[in-house]
């Protein structure tokens, strides 16, 4: 089964500072793996995906992330914090092993950016 | 090109009644998975669908179903609500299913907020 752990509930940072939001998952294959955000009473945004290839990966707003298999991990980073990047952050998991696999989301992290 | 619609976003439902919440998804994508979220814990999926077929499932009781039509529109359904239930339901659709093939992002609606008093 698979499964994905984010450790941290929040995380604070001040502005201008560089961000980082924990992922490990766990597969039985190779994952596709996704952030995505969410801000109050909205639905979840695509951030970006790790599919296979370049081990860093860019996405939208200036964020990126690292795909570490020897970890299994794949944190968000973004090497200047944002204020207005406050919000909450969630990591997904597919895995292609298996077949049909349904998309696995992690518990969330809330970001607070502090000005 | 118009995002994933769900009706209706508010709504208040007492104990014991039904509801129904809709889902549009984006044009040309035949994949739509519910999920819910609760602040306790977190978002827990409840089913796909894909060319009017239930593809996969949580673990969720028999109180919640779900179905697809022919132009890929979704609709769930919860009976007998429980004061549990009150939560953020969120449909997301995809072009294609979960298989393998399928490195595609899930695209989410805005959500329908369900109260249960």
């Amino acid at each position: 089964a698979q499964s994905v752990a984010q450790p941290e509930d929040q995380v604070n940072v001040a502005e201008g500072n560089p961000l980082t939001v924990k992922c490990t998952y766990s597969v039985s294959g190779n994952p596709y793996l996704f952030w995505y955000v969410q801000y109050p009473n909205r639905g979840l945004q695509f951030l970006l995906k790790y599919i296979t290839g370049d081990n860093l990966v860019k996405g939208s707003y200036g964020f990126e992330a690292e795909f570490n298999k020897s970890q299994t991990s794949f944190h968000l980073k973004k090497p200047s914090a944002l204020v207005s990047d406050s919000a909450l952050y969630f990591c997904a998991v597919r895995d292609t092993a298996g077949g049909y696999q349904k998309v696995t989301f992690g518990t969330g992290t809330k970001l607070q950016v502090i000005p | 090109k118009a995002g994933v619609t769900q009706t209706p976003r508010y709504l208040i439902k007492t104990r014991g009644q039904q509801v129904t919440l809709s889902c549009s998804p984006i044009s040309g994508h035949r994949s739509v998975s519910w999920y819910q979220q609760t602040p306790g814990q977190g978002l827990q999926f409840l089913f796909e669908y894909f060319s009017e077929t239930q593809r996969n499932k949580g673990n969720f009781p028999g109180r919640f179903s779900g179905r697809q039509f022919s132009n890929s529109r979704s609709e769930m359904n919860v009976s007998t609500l429980e004061l549990g239930d009150s939560a953020l339901y969120l449909c997301a659709s995809s072009r294609r299913p979960g298989t393998g093939e399928n490195t595609g992002e899930l695209f989410f609606g805005e959500g329908s907020r369900l109260t249960v008093l």
